[in-house]
């Protein structure tokens, strides 16, 4: 069964930062990209962050580009995000999800709440 | 990139069918058959319902169906039962790239 599981989530201020961890068992982690998914509080969907099986190649969003640092651990099955100089307007529910071959995400995470405010 | 366009809500009685429009661009969702759509109940993940347009994952009924004209995807639900009642969202998927729809409530009246 596939599981995905999000930690790392929390309080944090202005200009803080964080990593959210999310651990991946169930499937061949190194055979698949992964991406992060953010959902503020009573919106909807906005795209994060993605990286490749493996070699790394990585992509943001604009609005996270040159803050946020996405990675990928395959000999932990874990994916990860570094968040870093966090604004208000990053406070959501963070999501990781694996990917397709075709670019959709197929497994979920439940998600972890990234909080920021002073 | 801008979210794609989808109404905000739509509604059907049991048993009827509803269609949920996804507007984009010629750049995202006229540019390559990529699209996916994904239902999320209240306080759950989102779960994915249709890719590559008019692909069903395993275990969503075949109620679900998807279609693409243009720069618009569609995701349509016939036979609406309870349950469908959530939030929908497509999504453009693109190599280095995804850009998310607004969103859309349905509600099964």
């Amino acid at each position: 069964e596939v599981q995905l599981l999000e930690s790392g989530g929390g309080l944090v201020a202005p200009g803080g930062s964080l990593t959210l961890s999310c651990a991946a068992s169930g499937f061949i982690f190194s055979n698949y990209a992964m991406i992060w998914v953010r959902q503020p509080p009573d919106e909807g969907l906005e795209w994060v962050s993605a990286v490749a099986a493996s070699y790394g190649n990585t992509y943001y969003a604009d609005s996270v580009r040159g803050r946020f640092t996405i990675s990928k651990d395959n000999s932990r099955d874990t994916l990860y995000l570094q968040m870093n100089g966090l604004r208000a307007e990053d406070t959501a529910v963070y999501y990781c999800a694996r990917i397709l071959s075709s670019g959709a995400f197929d497994y979920w995470g439940q998600g972890t709440l990234v909080a920021v405010s002073s | 990139q801008s979210a794609l366009t989808q109404p905000r809500s739509v509604s059907g009685s049991p048993g009827q069918s509803v269609t949920i429009s996804c507007t984009g661009t010629s750049s995202d969702v006229g540019a390559y058959n990529y699209v996916s759509w994904y239902q999320q109940h209240p306080g759950k993940a989102p779960k994915l319902m249709m890719y590559d347009v008019f692909k069903r994952p395993s275990g969503v009924p075949d109620r679900f169906s998807g279609s693409k004209s243009g720069n618009t995807a569609s995701l349509t639900i016939s036979v609406l039962q309870s349950d469908d009642e959530a939030d929908y969202y497509c999504c453009a998927n693109g190599r280095g790239y995804n850009v998310f729809g607004t969103g859309t409530k349905v509600t099964v009246l």
